[in-house]
């Protein structure tokens, strides 16, 4: 099962910052959060991740509260191309063999809307 | 670096048939993943390979799926006697080891699975 819970959905106004939840509040000292998107009728793609920092990429920023157990994905400026369902996943750390799957929860679904 | 690409990209079969994904993944990684995605559900794990073993598998994954990976490369995922629970999007995805990279597994587009 998701060790996460996001809100199902979220609208957010094109070109204003989409704000996307995620608690994680079993979260262990040796698991990343880890952020997907999967826009409709595509796999999902990689955005960010992160361990306790904050982190920012070219397509967002991820921001981890201090005790890790919740965290958000900005979207500084969002897009109509940015409308997707939105993954927030735990993940170990690399300690050597094993699969490494992502196990997801549904997300939410962000609509950014015109 | 053309990503992972999946063939057919949908497939409509009757009950009882039996089908066969492909997947290719990124020429250089060396873990291949199959996952399932239901509607209005996130992709779930089915099996994974590193090169061309099939070290785990989910219990998912009944007797009639069967997964390969010959020499490492290209995969197949056959589903033997289909059944309509088996109506899905079947999901590949590849990835370096996480050591030194984070587990950033990339995916294709997928194989949607009609069973009449």
């Amino acid at each position: 099962d998701a060790k996460t819970t996001q809100p199902p959905s979220m609208d957010c106004a094109e070109g204003r910052a989409a704000n996307l939840p995620c608690n994680h509040s079993t979260i262990s000292g040796n698991e990343y959060v880890y952020w997907y998107r999967q826009i409709h009728s595509q796999g999902p793609q990689y955005i960010i991740h992160g361990l306790k920092n904050n982190e920012t990429n070219e397509m967002a920023s991820l921001i981890i509260t201090e005790d890790r157990k919740s965290s958000t994905l900005i979207l500084p400026h969002a897009t109509l191309r940015d409308t997707a369902v939105y993954y927030c996943i735990v993940s170990l750390t690399y300690s050597g063999a094993g699969s490494y799957q992502l196990t997801f929860g549904k997300g939410t679904k962000l609509s950014v809307i015109p | 670096d053309t990503g992972v690409s999946q063939d057919p990209r949908h497939k409509i079969t009757k009950r009882g048939q039996n089908v066969t994904f492909r997947c290719d993944p990124i020429s250089e990684h060396n873990r291949l993943y199959w996952y399932r995605q239901t509607l209005g559900q996130g992709p779930e794990f089915l099996t994974y390979f590193q090169n061309e073993a099939q070290l785990e598998k989910s219990r998912l994954l009944s007797d009639r799926f069967s997964a390969e990976r010959p020499k490492g490369s290209f995969s197949t995922l056959e589903i033997q006697r289909t059944e309509q629970g088996d109506s899905a999007m079947y999901l590949c995805a590849s990835s370096l080891d996480p050591s030194g990279h984070y587990n950033e597994q990339f995916f294709g587009p997928g194989t949607r699975l009609t069973v009449l």
